[in-house]
């Protein structure tokens, strides 16, 4: 199994642009989440989804959306991007089942909006 | 909402030393994880305590889970420089999130 991956790694981005980042996981996750990190800070959960056709907002959803059509898929759409952007971007899956399950992490997405 | 605060911020140790990081919560805990972080990598899951009071051990690392569930600690004993990174504990909450504390940054100067 391949995970989590998350395309691409790096991007620059120009103020205004638009880009989406890809998560893929192949462990049949119901659960996928996108969380963002700050330079030196923890992580910050910007939207999730239960399953498929499912997302719900976490706590820094403004400016991105994002969609989940498939199990495997979960991309993060950014619209307009602005500096406050700047940021590496997480994707995460885990299992449902008794108890709570471990996150698996994909590696990240540094991104930077200049 | 639901909160896991997480302390020190940093902590700077000479190889050899002893390193502790505490998680709280305001309140009980179903479960705590414990995830680490190397630099430039991504979260890596690490444990994750259950049962009140549980202590668990990976070779130099011990996870206490408190009696009231609301608090956690990681002990890792004679630090090395392959212990450098950013530890955090996550709790889930109700709604099928993770809350993560702030994590806890460990230099190890060797």
């Amino acid at each position: 199994n391949a995970g989590v991956t998350q395309t691409p790694k790096f991007r620059i981005l120009k103020i205004g642009q638009s880009m989406t980042l890809q998560c893929t996981q192949d462990m049949n996750h119901n659960y996928m989440y996108w969380y963002r990190q700050d330079p030196g800070m923890g992580l910050k959960l910007i939207y999730y989804s239960v399953g498929a056709g499912i997302t719900d907002k976490g706590e820094v959803p403004n400016g991105y959306n994002v969609s989940r059509s498939t199990t495997e898929d979960f991309p993060l759409r950014l619209e307009l991007a602005a500096p406050s952007q700047t940021s590496v971007y997480f994707c995460a899956s885990r299992d449902t089942g008794e108890g709570y399950n471990e996150q698996f992490f994909g590696p990240g997405t540094r991104l930077t909006v200049l | 909402g639901q909160q896991v605060m997480q302390i020190p911020q940093y902590q700077h140790v000479q190889e050899g030393e002893d390193f502790t990081t505490y998680c709280n919560s305001s309140t009980t805990l179903s479960n705590i994880q414990w995830y680490k972080q190397r630099p430039g990598g991504h979260p890596v899951f690490l444990i994750q305590l259950v049962k009140s009071g549980e202590v668990k051990k990976q070779k130099r690392l011990t996870f206490q889970f408190g009696e009231a569930k609301k608090n956690s600690s990681l002990h890792i004993t004679a630090t090395q420089t392959t212990d450098v990174g950013t530890y955090f504990c996550a709790a889930p909450s109700n709604t099928g999130k993770l809350i993560f504390g702030q994590g806890t940054t460990l230099q190890v100067k060797p």
